[in-house]
Parts: C-alpha cells; structure tokens; sequence
C-alpha cells in the first residue's frame, strides 16, 4: 500500500530534550516536505527536500533541522525543543519536485507536546 | 501576513443541501489551486484541485469555482452528506520558483447534520 509513515504519533516531552520525528514514504517520491498545523493558522511548511541530499527552508524553519540522505526517508529534528513548538505535525510526499500540480500525499501527523 | 485565507472556522449544513466553503488569496503568482479534506486523527487528502487557466472543475459531488480577478475560490459540495462532516483547507502553488511548494489557508470545519 502506497503510503507516508510518521513515527511516533504522539509524544509528550520536556522542554531542552532533543527529539526525532521519523517520516517515510513507500511511493519513491521525490518531493518531500514537513508541516505544522496549528488552530487557525492551517498547515504551514517548514522544511521542504526537492531530492536527496537537497533540503530548503519553508516559512517557519526556525527551531527545526531535517535531513535527507535516502530518498525514502526525511526526519524532522528538534535540537532543543521549547513550548512554542507544540503543534501537530505533518509529513508529505509527492512524485515530482518541480511540478505545482503533483497531489502531495500526507502522513497521519504527530502530535507534539512540549512542556 | 496569510497568503491565503479562510475566513469561516465553521460552516454548518443541513444534510442534502450544498455546502460552500470560500477561500480568497492575494499572490497573484499562485497558479494552482486544491482543496484538502482532513478528518480527526488523520492527514489531509486530496480533494479537488484547479488550474488557473480554467473557472471551473467538478468531480462527482465536488466542484470548485475559481474567481481570478477577484483572487477567490470556492467549493461546492453537492448534496452535502454527513460522511463530509472535516475540516477543509485550501491551497495554492505556483510561480516559476515555487515548485511544489504548497500555501494553505486555516482551514474551515464542515458540520453535516443528519
């Protein structure tokens, strides 16, 4: 089944303990982005990979690292989290990195607590 | 500043009649429009979209309407079922640099009373 995983999807962390967020994708996708979502802002982008080894920040990448070493996987690293950064989290996928049109697949999100 | 705006939180219908779910943008290098569906502990999926060459694309119960000169968008749900009870978000892409780089709105929750 064609799909994006996210690992883990719920956590409840402290503030300062570095966490991972695992994302991968099983469609050998090119495009591969993170999001948060938060109340009445939608989904904004972080962190976006037009291939591997080629990451680019999004609008709000202040706080967050990622990288890309294989094409399948893109995790979403928080160095030292803090409060602000509690929100649910998204990762998608899509076939082509410089096609507008291509449909952008989504993981089931991971919902982050910091405190 | 948003982009790309939802101006309804919430939208409330009554089974069998339409749902509009309105969406206004402001970049007019944004060429691509979409509509996603969220349902509660899952990740959005993929609606309905339109290219800005066109007003208008239907999809079975679904169409969306796009405005350009006045940078609005719409979507129309007809009959509106209770299985459609989400939260919709609109988003857009385009330019020459942009690629795939998607600009959501805040999303509007859809209620479909039985």
């Amino acid at each position: 089944e064609a799909q994006v995983t996210q690992n883990p999807r719920y956590l409840i962390t402290v503030t300062g303990k570095k966490l991972t967020v695992t994302c991968s994708q099983n469609m050998n996708h090119e495009y591969m982005s993170w999001y948060r979502q938060d109340p009445g802002l939608g989904l904004r982008q972080i962190y976006y990979s037009m291939n591997v080894e080629v990451t680019d920040k999004g609008d709000v990448p202040e706080g967050y690292k990622v990288s890309r070493k294989e094409k399948r996987n893109f995790p979403l690293i928080l160095e030292s989290p803090s409060p602000n950064q509690t929100s649910l989290y998204f990762c998608a996928s899509s076939l082509s990195a410089s096609s507008s049109t291509d449909t952008q697949y989504f993981g089931p999100g991971t919902r982050l607590t910091v405190l | 500043d948003q982009q790309v705006k939802q101006n309804s939180p919430s939208l409330s219908v009554q089974e069998g009649r339409i749902s509009i779910l309105n969406c206004d943008y402001t970049n007019s290098m944004f060429d691509y429009f979409l509509w996603y569906k969220k349902y509660p502990a899952e990740g959005p999926t993929f609606l309905i979209s339109i290219s800005s060459i066109k007003d208008k694309n239907e999809d079975g119960r679904f169409t969306v309407f796009l405005n350009k000169s006045a940078k609005h968008l719409s979507l129309h749900i007809v009959p509106s079922q209770p299985g459609d009870s989400a939260v919709y978000f609109c988003a857009a892409s385009g330019g020459l640099e942009a690629g795939n780089m998607l600009t959501f709105g805040g999303g509007t929750r859809l209620m479909v009373k039985p």
